[in-house]
């Protein structure tokens, strides 16, 4: 068990709704980063907050969005959703912001688009 | 050309082989070398994590890391059916990149 806690474990839903992912870094990490995996891309790094502050981007969508709040936890928006979306979403924590240092990861939420 | 490259297999091997695990890559300024373990419908367990050049062995484990060649290998000695999974290369250099992983079947 790394620690860090995703909710839900699965999602469905339709074309042109929203969703919201949810993510409870490990006791005592600061940084929180979200990734998209899916079968022929890999694992490819959304955003990282770090205490709260947007600390990187990556290949975010405009339609994505994010944010950390103050106990630390962070949610993941994803709108006006299209069947491409349909994905593995991780969150992963480390102690500081600095991308260097490991990040441990949750077990994700599967998100089917239908 | 991506910044890091791993054969994405599968590689199937018989239990108790050894099996050698690898990625390159093209961006001299990464320091810090990891490779995360992904069973199936869970999320990269992190295996070892390693700081520039040289050997780290953990268990049956042994990360290496040649940045001369910009190459980085993972050894698993004595494999067993539970290593069945894929294998995630990572690497910062104030950013992560991950491979794209190679999946690993160990056949009893």
């Amino acid at each position: 068990d790394s620690g860090v806690t995703q909710t839900p474990k699965h999602l469905i839903t339709a074309t042109g709704q929203r969703v919201t992912l949810r993510c409870s870094p490990r006791s005592g990490d600061l940084s929180v980063y979200w990734y998209q995996q899916s079968l022929d891309q890999g694992l490819q790094f959304l955003i990282q907050y770090y205490n709260g502050e947007e600390r990187a981007k990556g290949n975010i969508l405009e339609r994505f969005s994010a944010q950390q709040f103050p106990d630390l936890h962070s949610e993941l928006n994803l709108s006006s959703l299209e069947l491409g979306d349909s994905a593995l979403y991780f969150c992963a924590s480390s102690v500081v912001g600095d991308s260097n240092q490991p990040q441990h990861f949750g077990d994700g939420t599967r998100l089917s688009i239908l | 050309q991506k910044e890091v490259e791993q054969d994405p297999g599968p590689l199937s091997v018989p239990e108790g082989a050894i099996v050698s695990l690898n990625c390159t890559y093209s961006n001299s300024a990464f320091q810090y070398f990891m490779w995360y373990r992904q069973y199936s419908r869970k999320g990269p367990e992190l295996l070892m994590y390693t700081y520039s050049s040289g050997n780290k062995e953990d268990g049956r484990f042994t990360a290496q890391v040649d940045k001369s060649s910009k190459y980085i290998s993972l050894f698993i000695r004595d494999s067993q059916p539970s290593d069945s999974a894929t294998y995630l290369c990572a690497m910062s250099d104030g950013d992560m990149r991950f491979g794209a992983g190679t999946r690993l079947t160990v056949k009893p």
